[in-house]
Order: C-alpha cells, then sequence, then structure tokens
C-alpha cells in the first residue's frame, strides 16, 4: 500500500517566518502535488513536480515555493509566512501512468499567527 | 486552465435513500474524472473513476456517469448508510496534467 507520510500534523509559525512542510512517498511515484484545502474552497493546486528538480506552477503559487531533490521528496516552502497562509496542506503522490489515482497524505494543519 | 464545478455543495438525505453529486468540466481535452471522498479528519480517497471513453461505471452501491458533450459527470450514491456521511470531491484531468478538482460536497446522511 501507498505510503506517503507528511512530517508534521500540526504546526504553529509566526508571521513573517520560513516555514517547510516536509513531505515522502514510498512507492517510487513519479509526481508529486501540493493542494491546501480551505472551507468552501476545496482542494486548489499550490505546486506539482513531474520529476526530481523539476516544479510546475498550480493554480495558487503565490507565497509558495517548493523542492524536490530526491524522487521520494517534495517539500513546500512559505518564504515569509502570513496569516492567509493558515490552512490545511495536503500532500499526494501519483504513479505518472495514464491516468494514475492520487494518494494523498495525513494532511498538515499550518497557523500562522 | 480546467474548470471544475461542482453541486450541490452541501446534500442532506434520508438514511436508504440516493444521493447525486453533480460536475461539471471546461476543458473538452479532460479525458480522466476521479471522485475522492474524505471523512472527517482523514485524508481523501479514490472511491471511483471513470475514463473518457466510458460512459458509464458502476461499484456495488457507487456509479459514476460521463457524457462528454455536455462535458459533466455525476456520482449516484444507492441506499445510502451512515458510514456515506462525508465530504465528496470531484476532479478531471488530461492525461499525464495535473488533477483540478471541485469545491466539495458535504454529504449528510440523516436517521
Amino acid at each position: 500500500d501507498v505510503k506517503v507520510t507528511q512530517s508534521s500534523r500540526y504546526l504553529v509559525k509566526r508571521t513573517g517566518e520560513k516555514v517547510f512542510l516536509e513531505c515522502v512517498q514510498d512507492m517510487d511515484h513519479e509526481n508529486m502535488f501540493w493542494y491546501r484545502q480551505d472551507p468552501g474552497l476545496g482542494l486548489r493546486l499550490i505546486y506539482f513536480s513531474y520529476d526530481v528538480k523539476m516544479k510546475e506552477k498550480g493554480d495558487i503559487p503565490e507565497g509558495y515555493s517548493v523542492s524536490r531533490e530526491k524522487k521520494e521528496r517534495f517539500s513546500l516552502i512559505l518564504e515569509s509566512a502570513s496569516t492567509n497562509q493558515t490552512s490545511m496542506y495536503l500532500c499526494a503522490s501519483e504513479r505518472g501512468t495514464t491516468n494514475s489515482p492520487l494518494h494523498f497524505g495525513n494532511g498538515t494543519r499550518l497557523t500562522v499567527t | 486552465g480546467e474548470n471544475v464545478e461542482q453541486h450541490p455543495s452541501t446534500l442532506s438525505v434520508q438514511e436508504g435513500d440516493s444521493a447525486v453529486i453533480k460536475c461539471t468540466y471546461s476543458d473538452s481535452a479532460s479525458n480522466y474524472f476521479p471522485w475522492y471522498k474524505q471523512e472527517l479528519g482523514k485524508r481523501p480517497q479514490l472511491i471511483i473513476d471513470i475514463r473518457s471513453n466510458v460512459g458509464e461505471k458502476k461499484d456495488q452501491r457507487i456509479a459514476v456517469t460521463l457524457n462528454k458533450t455536455a462535458k459533466h459527470f455525476s456520482l449516484h450514491i444507492t441506499e445510502t448508510q451512515p458510514e456515506d456521511s462525508a465530504v465528496y470531491f470531484c476532479a478531471a484531468s488530461i492525461w499525464g496534467d495535473k488533477i483540478i478538482f471541485g469545491k466539495g460536497t458535504r454529504l449528510h446522511i440523516l436517521p
């Protein structure tokens, strides 16, 4: 069974701090994604990656960056956290073949004060 | 880019009745339409998916239909049970491209 692990379940940070959210998958999946989930707004794509050192912007990349130095690890970076980035962040991975399903991590609930 | 609209945002049905959730998509090139279920406090999980070369797919009490001409697809749950209470997300993608989600439907099964 695919396992997608996010390093923190809950995180509290101060405005202006640099924040790292880590995600690791154990099934050699090609593609990895970061979504944020907010009530009434569903799952919105921040960034995704099809390969090591590759990254593509999603629908809401502003204020975020990502890093994929190894195939199994995909990091989301908030360069200078702001209160409007308080949210649930979900990492997902996908095999990369035709139409394969996303496997999600348990999520990180980030609060920026 | 792709845009996915999902309705209704909230749905309450009596236990044993059927529930229907509808989605529309904007990009006619989309060819993959998964549905995810997210129970309270848990991660979204795939429950059923359909590809553009198929009009309908069924798995026990769950079915999905796709109308490519109208660019809409629907999730049907029959004989609803308390464990069906959750948030359901539809999504659309083009092979090899990002998966775009609808805003979700919160389904309440009433006793």
